[in-house]
């Protein structure tokens, strides 16, 4: 079974320009994360997709950065325009959802290594 | 807010056994503990997690404590691929996001 897969591993861009981050979960993983750890921080939640629908977006910084996950397999999160602030690391993770609505384990990517300029 | 305390680092020699502390004393009835770990720049990998009961894997044990206020993660035979920070993290059953921590760094040494 493939694991949660992230692209790109790195992307290096200038102040103001646009990024765009691909997350693909586990097959049959209905729940979808998006975590990120900026510079000397801990790992913080950014938001919760089950299926197509965000579940839970209380963790987005800003209305720079906007969350998809159309169709409910794959997810992007776009950062525009990204600011020296945005650097970091970006993770996904997936679970299955089971009886009752009870999580199961979160799954991670290797994350995106986003550098800001 | 991340509901443990871990203590910043720790060291272990190569083939002994690792201890890792996580204190959760405000714990709840429905809680889980999970552990996860990092190693180097890579994705948070999954070890272990419980509830009440002691729990046992092929990765490592995880204790808990009668009252639930603590625990204790155990690497039985620390290799040198096992240094990585370690997270302890306390969850709800249906509550979805995880509050990582700061975690243990675990230097295991030759």
């Amino acid at each position: 079974e493939a694991g949660v897969t992230q692209f790109p591993s790195h992307s290096v861009i200038e102040k103001g320009q646009t990024v765009t981050l691909r997350c693909d979960p586990i097959s049959g993983h209905d729940n979808l994360y998006w975590y990120r750890r900026v510079m000397g921080k801990e790992i913080k939640f950014l938001l919760h997709f089950v299926k197509e629908s965000k579940q839970d977006e209380s963790g987005m910084p800003n209305n720079r950065f906007l969350a998809e996950r159309t169709g409910g397999t794959y997810s992007t999160l776009k950062v525009q325009p990204a600011e020296l602030e945005d650097s970091g690391v970006y993770f996904c993770a997936s679970s299955r959802t089971k009886r009752r609505r009870v999580q199961e384990t979160q799954y991670f990517g290797p994350g995106t290594r986003l550098l800001v300029l | 807010d991340a509901k443990t305390t871990q203590p910043p680092s720790m060291d272990c020699a190569e083939g002994r056994a690792a201890n890792l502390p996580c204190n959760h004393s405000t714990i709840s009835g429905n809680e889980y503990v999970y552990w996860y770990r990092q190693i180097h720049s890579q994705g948070p990998q999954y070890i272990i997690h419980g509830l009440k009961n002691n729990e046992t894997n092929e990765m490592a044990s995880l204790i808990i404590t009668e009252d639930r206020k603590s625990s204790t993660l155990i690497l039985p035979h620390a290799t040198l691929r096992d240094t990585a920070v370690y997270y302890c993290i306390v969850r709800t059953y249906n509550f979805n996001k995880f509050y990582f921590g700061s975690g243990t760094k675990l230097n295991v040494k030759p």
